[in-house]
């Protein structure tokens, strides 16, 4: 039940192009949903996040969609460039204790 | 604000030592969480402590495994009798309120361990 599974593991997308990657989760008790970044040899960062009241959130080229009762969220990342290239992972938390993560998706962007 | 050192960044160590890892949160931040990532796979939680405390240690090994935040100094994930499963990235993140996990953890670069 604590578990976040993340599709596609990997992706590969021209410059410009849109990349998407899904997310579902089983416990209804997750109140919130953060996005992290990953760049080789560093820590995750987070990116944006998002709460189950809302459906939708932008900031910037970063999009969260939010389907509380499907229990998924995506992230799409719009004209995608080549410094996005890394290691996304979705993950949720249950009244903001520890985070359960998905399992990566590795995002090429192609110049 | 030099943000969450971990040190050392790769640590090799052979099976039977003791590794021990350490984690300085950023300045002002009390609560510590440490994660393990295993290769291409995503981070696991391991413990969540406050100064002094361990809240959480609900994603700790039962065994050969041990953290501390003490009052002074940083906090040290201390792994006993070290076998090759326990090569991995482990990652401390710290925050400023109790509801870390809300508001977004600020997370270390990580210590590769590597047992040989």
């Amino acid at each position: 039940q604590q578990q976040v599974k993340q599709s596609p593991q990997s992706l590969i997308v021209q410059k410009g192009g849109i990349s998407i990657i899904n997310c579902a989760y089983e416990n209804t008790a997750f109140d919130y949903f953060p996005w992290y970044q990953q760049f080789p040899g560093k820590g995750p960062a987070l990116l944006i996040a998002i709460r189950p009241d809302v459906s939708e959130k932008k900031e910037g080229r970063f999009t969260i969609s939010f389907n509380k009762s499907a229990k998924q969220f995506s992230l799409h990342i719009m004209d995608s460039q080549p410094g996005d290239s890394a290691t996304y992972f979705c993950a949720a938390s249950a009244a903001g204790n520890k985070l359960t993560f998905g399992g990566g998706t590795r995002v090429l962007v192609k110049p | 604000n030099a943000g969450v050192m971990q040190n050392p960044r790769h640590l090799v160590r052979r099976r039977g030592q003791e590794a021990r890892l350490r984690c300085s949160p950023m300045k002002g931040h009390s609560h510590v969480y440490w994660y393990r990532q295993l290769p291409e796979e995503g981070l696991k939680f391991m413990v969540y402590l406050q100064k002094e405390n361990i809240i959480d240690e609900s994603g700790m090994p039962k065994e050969r495994f041990s953290a501390e935040f003490p009052k002074e100094g940083p906090s040290i994930l201390r792994i006993q009798q070290v076998v090759r499963g326990d090569s991995a990235a482990y990652f401390c993140a710290s925050s400023l309120s109790a509801a870390g996990g809300l508001y977004g953890y600020t997370f270390g670069s990580g210590t590769r361990l590597t047992v040989v």
